[in-house]
């Protein structure tokens, strides 16, 4: 089955500065890549997603990037903020139905931005 | 309001007893799933149900049993609980043909 893995499990920033997180997965035939944001004591939220046919998607302050040949995505956040301070959580899927459509997580990562 | 909601919330019990967790959406999707999330904050699939079929993770011990009375609700029985099951607990569904699964917000299960 999918794996997958998340680098790093801490990260603390200045405000202002960049934040990189990075995934890699094990299954090649995953195809849908998504990030989660969780708040302390929230929900998980997504906060954007990229498909296996599209290398780099953007929504403003974030950015999310894939290499299916070396089988791993990065999650990019500028310019951030100090509410930009939550656990994120990276994952994997195959596609719908059955066990395929499972959303297999990463570890997570915290992250601290210091004002 | 349109959402994934579970009840209850929080939910303390002691070793051994059996308890359930509702889960219910009204946003009209297909598929629901339970997660559990560790202390270290990792969030595993337990269970996914869609149009009656269900798909069961391999590692969650069958005291762990979903029930779906109907195609908006996926509610989670656990039978003899243990120390090992505090944790939180996720519910969320997907939309047919979508990837974004929308999440529950959490019951918090402490077993003493």
């Amino acid at each position: 089955g999918e794996n997958v893995e998340q680098h790093p499990s801490t990260l603390s920033v200045q405000e202002g500065d960049s934040a990189v997180i990075k995934c890699t997965y094990s299954d090649s035939a995953s195809n849908y890549f998504p990030w989660y944001k969780q708040e302390l004591g929230k929900r998980p939220q997504l906060i954007i997603d990229i498909r296996s046919n599209v290398g780099e998607k953007k929504d403003q302050r974030i950015a999310v990037t894939l290499n299916k040949t070396a089988k791993h995505f990065s999650l990019h956040i500028t310019e951030t903020q100090p509410e930009d301070s939550a656990v994120y959580f990276c994952a994997a899927r195959r596609g719908y139905g059955g066990s395929q459509g499972n959303l297999i997580f990463g570890k997570g990562t915290k992250l601290s931005v210091k004002p | 309001d349109t959402a994934v909601s579970q009840t209850p919330k929080y939910l303390v019990t002691q070793m051994g007893n059996d308890k359930s967790i509702k889960c219910e959406q009204n946003l009209g999707h297909d598929t629901m799933y339970w997660y559990k999330q560790d202390s270290k904050k990792f969030l595993k699939i337990m269970f996914s149900y869609n149009n009656k079929e269900l798909i069961i993770n391999e590692t969650v011990p069958n005291r762990f049993s979903p029930k779906s009375p109907d195609k908006a609700h996926l509610n989670l029985h656990i039978n003899s609980l243990e120390l090992g099951d505090s944790a939180v607990y996720f519910c969320a569904s997907s939309p047919r043909g979508s990837t974004e699964a929308f999440f529950g917000q959490g019951t918090r299960l402490t077993v003493v």
